[in-house]
């Protein structure tokens, strides 16, 4: 079972909406990212906080906005967005450390659908 | 540029073996990892490799060539539950993935 979850599983909004997709990581990791996961496509890296930096993606269009109030919660703040945004947005955790790669812990998801 | 590629979608039948294929292009290389993903759900990871050579897990093995910019994933004695995505990502000189966007596998009684 996985020790990270994501609230909620499913959203619709309309594109003048304002939301938020939360993310919780139950595994003592000191890294969280979201990800977005459209059909067919490789996951695109959103945004990334590690040791308390933010790494983000430059093509990321600025209606998403992440918050990470500590190691252990993750959000992505959403408004006014697009159809073309309705997608699977997962978040991850992990362990990174100097020198080697740290294997990604996925939630299950959030399936977002712009009306 | 970076890039990985597998194949969209494969077919197979329960009991038998299946391989699906990897290749990268990635600014440096520093292992290659292999998860799976069940519809609607999270993608849990299978395997890691940096060196070449096999790795096996039970009925699960993951190859790795270096040189050739490859990999594999070998799954045996297949099974319905294996009806999945599979996702081959690369890890480059920072240490970032580099995603493939899926191996469908549909398993066929």
């Amino acid at each position: 079972e996985t020790g990270v979850t994501q609230t909620p599983r499913h959203l619709v909004m309309g594109m003048t909406n304002k939301k938020s997709l939360k993310c919780e990581q139950h595994l003592g990791h000191n890294a969280m990212y979201w990800y977005k996961q459209s059909a067919k496509k490789p996951l695109e890296l959103m945004f990334v906080y590690s040791l308390e930096e933010r790494v983000e993606n430059n093509s990321v269009p600025s209606r998403f906005s992440p918050e990470c109030p500590n190691s252990s919660h993750l959000f992505l703040h959403l408004h006014t967005l697009q159809p073309e945004d309705s997608a699977l947005y997962l978040c991850a955790s992990s362990q990174k450390r100097e020198g080697g790669p740290d294997t990604q812990y996925f939630g299950p998801g959030t399936r977002l659908t712009v009306l | 540029g970076q890039n990985i590629d597998q194949p969209t979608e494969m077919t197979a039948t329960e009991g038998a073996i299946v391989q699906i294929n990897c290749t990268y292009q990635t600014s440096g290389f520093n292992g290659l990892f292999w998860y799976q993903q069940h519809a609607g759900e999270a993608p849990t990871f299978l395997s890691y490799n940096v060196l070449d050579g096999l790795e096996e897990k039970g009925r699960f093995s993951s190859f790795l060539s270096r040189s050739k910019g490859y990999s594999y994933l070998l799954l045996k004695e297949l099974q319905m539950k294996d009806s999945a995505s599979y996702l081959c990502a690369a890890t480059d000189s920072n240490y970032q993935l580099i995603w493939g966007a899926g191996t469908k596998l549909i398993i066929k009684p």
